[in-house]
């Protein structure tokens, strides 16, 4: 199946500080990326839509100046804490569609520890 | 995307068979249905998805009612490494994936 790569697996970061989490698609190309926040025992939450080219389309409560999404290319989708505070410190993953876009595969996920 | 309805745990024991039942009422024509499951920190890993009819591959089988308001994912023989958290999720097309509180399996040896 389709391979999602994400990077790093975990960060610690100290407060006001930015962090910067790569999503990429290594066996196919991905005009779409969603981003993901997950706290403790809680689901997935949706946070943006990256697509490649074009602004990301962010859903209702996220703050786009602080969650900073470029996709760059086909294959590349960054996602940017910035002003890091403990409150962001969260399970941030990504998903892709694949050549069959009726199946979504996910990243491993990013777990961010603000101190 | 509609919403699901899914028990919040469930026990299986090893070698059994796991069956997880989920309610979509609201389902509408051109959704599908998806199951997910995702392992202690980790990233959600696709099952199986279906329409209407009942599907099968090497990890599992989705059982579709024929009114398509609910569904059963069944894995037929379940190991200590099926304990998860199983998401069921209906979407149309290629739209985002949209998740619930899931069931949380736990195989018991």
């Amino acid at each position: 199946g389709a391979v999602v790569s994400q990077h790093p697996s975990r960060v610690i970061c100290k407060s006001g500080t930015s962090v910067k989490i790569e999503c990429r698609s290594l066996d196919f190309q991905a005009t779409t990326m969603f981003w993901y926040r997950q706290f403790p025992k809680q689901s997935l939450m949706l946070m943006a839509t990256s697509n490649e080219g074009s602004k990301a389309t962010y859903e209702q409560g996220v703050e786009k100046d602080k969650f900073l999404i470029n996709h760059a290319s086909l294959t590349l989708s960054t996602l940017t804490v910035t002003s890091a505070h403990p409150e962001d410190s969260s399970f941030y993953i990504c998903s892709a569609p694949g050549q069959n876009p009726e199946k979504l595969f996910f990243g491993s996920g990013t777990q961010l520890s603000v101190l | 995307d509609a919403k699901t309805t899914q028990p919040p745990s469930m026990d299986c024991a090893e070698g059994r068979a796991a069956n997880l039942p989920c309610n979509h009422s609201t389902i509408s024509g051109n959704e599908y249905v998806y199951w997910y499951r995702q392992i202690h920190s980790q990233g959600p890993q696709y099952i199986i998805h279906g329409l209407k009819n009942n599907e099968t591959n090497e990890m599992a089988s989705l059982i579709i009612t024929e009114d398509r308001k609910s569904s059963t994912l069944i894995l037929p023989h379940a190991t200590l490494r099926d304990t998860a958290v199983y998401y069921c999720i209906v979407r149309s097309g290629n739209e985002k994936l949209t998740f619930g509180t899931g069931t949380r399996l736990t195989i018991i040896p």
